[in-house]
Order: structure tokens, then C-alpha cells, then sequence
């Protein structure tokens, strides 16, 4: 079964450089999420999409942007990179439409570290 | 505010004997509840949840959790443990409501797993 797309998988940075990192959700899922993992940290919830659409925000640093595209692919969008911006970010995806609460798969992440 | 507790960092165990992996949540409303599990530097998969019905829920590769509305827990258990089984197992929370626009998930601090041969 398809899964979830994530690249790069791993991407080196310098300080205040910028960075984009892209997600292709499982086929005929409708919603997108990204999450930053920080070393030894829980996942932290940043941005979701439903239906190419902002449908909530979280600790998104201002900094950060992210859309999706008419195919459903997702891209984060770093700029001004900090060091404390090296983490592991996921994306996942989901089904999500009136009635139904299904579960969202992950990819295996995008491992940024900045210099 | 939605929110799970992991209350052990780590639970060792040896293999073949059962084990359970706590988790505690604070939800307003019905809660929407799931467990993942995380292998050194890959993704998130999922095990299972619960969203309603039953309390006892059955998932991959042999887990099963039991939701118990009145210690509001959602412990993830297995009878024969596998040093395979070895990893970072998540607690997680729908944060939204039913229906709702919202349908982040809220992370527990996690919880390694380690099964001694």
C-alpha cells in the first residue's frame, strides 16, 4: 500500500539559511499535517490542510510557511533557519470528511540539521 | 484543553511476559485516543485506537488497549512480549471535537519500551 512521501529525507542547513521540505500524502487522503519532533521531545503539532485549505495552526513559527497544492502535496517552508530549528519534522495525512475519524499515517520524516 | 500523560519515561520487561505501557488523558468531551509506535529514526505507525464502542481495542501486531472511561486511561497491553517490540510507543489525543475542523493530535512524552531477551 502507498504510504506517505516525505523529501529530502535528511537536509543540512547553515544558520539563516532557508529550507523546503515537501510531503505527498497517501492518494485520496484530504488533509495534511506537519509536526516537529525535537531531539528526545513528543511531536509537536505546526500546520494542517484540508482540502488545500489552512484548517488550524499551531506553534508554527512565524518564520515558517506551508500550502497545499492542487495534488495534494504539501510543502513546509523554513526560512531564517535557527539552530534550534534541527529537529525531525513529519508529515502526515489523512482522510478526513464529514462523520469520520480516521487516524493519520506518517511518513518517516525529514531529519534537518542546521549548522 | 485535550491532553495525555505517559506517566513512565521507560518500562522494561522480559520477553514473553506481558506488558503495559501507561497512559492517562484530560479531554472535554468524548475522547478520541490512539497509540503509536516509533523505531529508532523512522516514522510514526500507527497501532491502534478508539473512538467509541468497545473499551477493549485490538490493533497491530498483537497490541490491544483498554479505554476505561472512569480512571480515564488508555493502557496499551500485550500478553507475550517480543524484543522486536522494542521501541518509543506515543499516547496520543484528537484535540478537536467530533466533526470539528480541528483534528490535530496531542502527544504523550513517550515511553520506551525495552524487552530484555
Amino acid at each position: 500500500a502507498a504510504g506517505v512521501i516525505q523529501s529530502p529525507r535528511h537536509l543540512i542547513k547553515e544558520k539563516r539559511e532557508t529550507a523546503t521540505l515537501k510531503c505527498y500524502p497517501i492518494p485520496r487522503h484530504d488533509t495534511v499535517y506537519w509536526y516537529q519532533q525535537g531531539p528526545g521531545q513528543d511531536p509537536q503539532f505546526l500546520i494542517s490542510f484540508y482540502e488545500k485549505m489552512q484548517s488550524d495552526k499551531g506553534s508554527i513559527p512565524d518564520r515558517f510557511s506551508a500550502q497545499q497544492f492542487s495534488d495534494y502535496h504539501s510543502e513546509l517552508n523554513m526560512s531564517s533557519l535557527e539552530l534550534g530549528d534541527s529537529a525531525l519534522y513529519f508529515c502526515a495525512s489523512s482522510l478526513v470528511r464529514s462523520g469520520q475519524n480516521n487516524e493519520q499515517f506518517f511518513g518517516p520524516g525529514t531529519r534537518l540539521t542546521v549548522l | 484543553a485535550q491532553s495525555v500523560a505517559q506517566p513512565e519515561d521507560q518500562v522494561n520487561v522480559a520477553e514473553g511476559n506481558p506488558l503495559t505501557v501507561k497512559c492517562t488523558y484530560s479531554v472535554s468531551g468524548n475522547p478520541y485516543l490512539f497509540w503509536y509506535v516509533q523505531y529508532p529514526n523512522r516514522g510514526l505507525q500507527f497501532l491502534l485506537k478508539y473512538i467509541t464502542g468497545d473499551n477493549l481495542v485490538k490493533g497491530s501486531y498483537g497490541f490491544e488497549a483498554e479505554f476505561n472511561k472512569s480512571q480515564t486511561s488508555f493502557h496499551l497491553k500485550k500478553p507475550s512480549a517480543l524484543v522486536s517490540d522494542s521501541a518509543l510507543y506515543f499516547c496520543a489525543v484528537r484535540a478537536g471535537i467530533y466533526g470539528g475542523a480541528t483534528n490535530k493530535l496531542i502527544f504523550g512524552t513517550g515511553t520506551l519500551l525495552a524487552v530484555q531477551p
